[in-house]
């Protein structure tokens, strides 16, 4: 089992550029959840998604960010036109059922803006 | 406005301490509240966790304690060894409705050092 695999590990961009962050869920597991940490700070909620479904998306900024969980292939957090604010390190979860009981996190990726 | 609040943000332990790390929580629909160890580099990884129902649960050398009127729970690490040298974070979360995801509200975390 390997795990929740996020890719990359790193990514640099400059400002204006796209950002594109994956994440595979555990196998067996159709729930996923993003969150971002930012420096000094604890993780901070973004969005919930089922395949094919977005569950919730209270925490997600309004502009430039979206998520997906197509029926097949990965999640992917998606920053558009990112600004220095959006350097941060992202972490997807996963958990096999509608639970709040103690999801497993990715290694994140840590995206660098300049 | 931070729903879990955690102190200290850093704290230095001789080997075979105990380390001790406090939470505080406002929202009385909280109904879980887990534990959480993140290595540099690395995601966060479930370490131990608890339900309102219960003021402590104990697994190995990790113990939480729950204090439900004073809406506080804490972590503690008994003979602390070098290896538990990383960043805890507590953690809370509402008890699962239609109405309500699945996300958890986290701490600003604690850097544990174990100095041997």
């Amino acid at each position: 089992n390997a795990g929740v695999m996020q890719n990359p590990r790193h990514l640099v961009r400059r400002r204006g550029q796209e950002a594109r962050l994956r994440c595979s869920p555990m196998k067996g597991h159709s729930h996923v959840y993003w969150y971002r940490q930012l420096p000094e700070e604890g993780l901070k909620f973004m969005v919930y998604l089922q395949k094919e479904n977005i569950i919730d998306e209270s925490g997600m900024p309004k502009e430039r960010f979206s998520a997906e969980f197509p029926k097949e292939g990965p999640s992917i957090l998606r920053i558009q036109q990112v600004v220095r604010g959006d350097s941060a390190a992202y972490f997807c979860a996963s958990s096999p059922r509608d639970t709040n009981y103690g999801y497993t996190f990715g290694s994140g990726t840590r995206l660098t803006v300049v | 406005q931070q729903q879990v609040k955690q102190s200290p943000q850093s704290l230095i332990v001789q080997k075979g301490g105990i380390s001790i790390i406090n939470c505080a929580y406002e929202n009385t629909a909280f109904d879980y509240f887990p534990w959480y160890q993140q290595f540099p580099g690395k995601g966060p990884a479930l370490l131990i966790a608890i339900r309102p129902d219960v003021s402590e649960k104990k697994e190995g050398r990790f113990t939480i304690s729950f204090n439900k009127s004073a809406k506080q729970f804490s972590l503690h690490i008994m003979d602390s060894q070098p290896g538990d040298s990383a960043t805890y974070f507590c953690a809370a979360s509402l008890a699962k409705t239609s109405n309500t995801g699945n996300q958890f509200y986290f701490g600003t975390g604690t850097s544990l050092t174990v100095i041997p």
